[in-house]
């Protein structure tokens, strides 16, 4: 059964920093490309960014409003992605979720999410 | 970006009813659309990709129709599990987008 579950949310600053993580089970991990997508309270979906796979060298991509702040990883040994989060602002305030994408792009499963708050 | 447009927002229907629910992107996607649904606190659950292609363990009432740039999801008659907010969702070219999503509630 594929699992993935994210840890890491909590209440920041603006300007500040955190790092989230996405332990992942059930599937060879490094076969696949894994995405960040979150959701704003009472907002619908916004991608974030994507990590490609090993044979795909790794390679990311991101959405213009977090290109140049956050950073997407992954650790193929601890079947984890992770994505780092710098200059935060009010507006990334959102539930964080972690998804398994198929190689052509969509997602195919989620995690339960993680809150990241941003206030003073 | 692609943008997605989905309609309506807001859909009333009682249980039984047929549903269709339709996304329109601003260019041509071919076949590069999928479709979720998420129920309130949960983390959404794919139910379409490519289009009209069925993900395992969907229930065979959801089906998916379109290409090009006109695309709808339709549930052949509603059941009380199916009230939940529906997301169409491009993935033609970066950056991936989805609709504005349609949510289902009781009439």
């Amino acid at each position: 059964e594929v699992q993935l579950v994210e840890s890491g949310g909590d209440l920041v600053q603006p300007g500040g920093s955190l790092r989230l993580s996405c332990a992942a089970s059930g599937f060879t991990f490094s076969d696949h490309y894994m995405d960040w997508v979150r959701q704003a309270p009472g907002k619908g979906l916004e991608w974030v960014g994507r990590s490609r796979n090993k044979a795909n060298s790794y390679t990311t991509e991101y959405a213009a409003s977090v290109k140049g702040r956050f950073t997407i990883s992954r650790d193929d040994l601890r079947n984890s992605v992770y994505l780092q989060m710098n200059s935060l602002k009010t507006e990334d305030t959102a539930v964080y979720y972690c998804a398994r994408a198929d190689s052509s792009g969509y997602f195919e499963y989620w995690g339960q999410g993680t809150l990241v708050t941003v206030s003073s | 970006d692609i943008q997605m447009n989905q309609s309506p927002s807001t859909l009333s229907a009682s249980v039984g009813d047929r549903v269709t629910i339709t996304c329109r992107a601003s260019q041509s996607i071919s076949s590069w659309l999928a479709w979720h649904q998420q129920k309130p606190g949960k983390a959404p659950k794919l139910l379409i990709y490519k289009a009209s292609s069925l993900e395992s363990g969907v229930p065979s009432r959801f089906s998916g129709s379109g290409s090009g740039t006109e695309f709808t999801l339709t549930i052949s008659s509603l059941q009380p599990d199916d009230f939940a907010t529906y997301y169409c969702q491009q993935y033609k070219s970066y950056a991936l987008t989805f609709g504005g999503g349609t949510r289902v509630e009781i009439k």
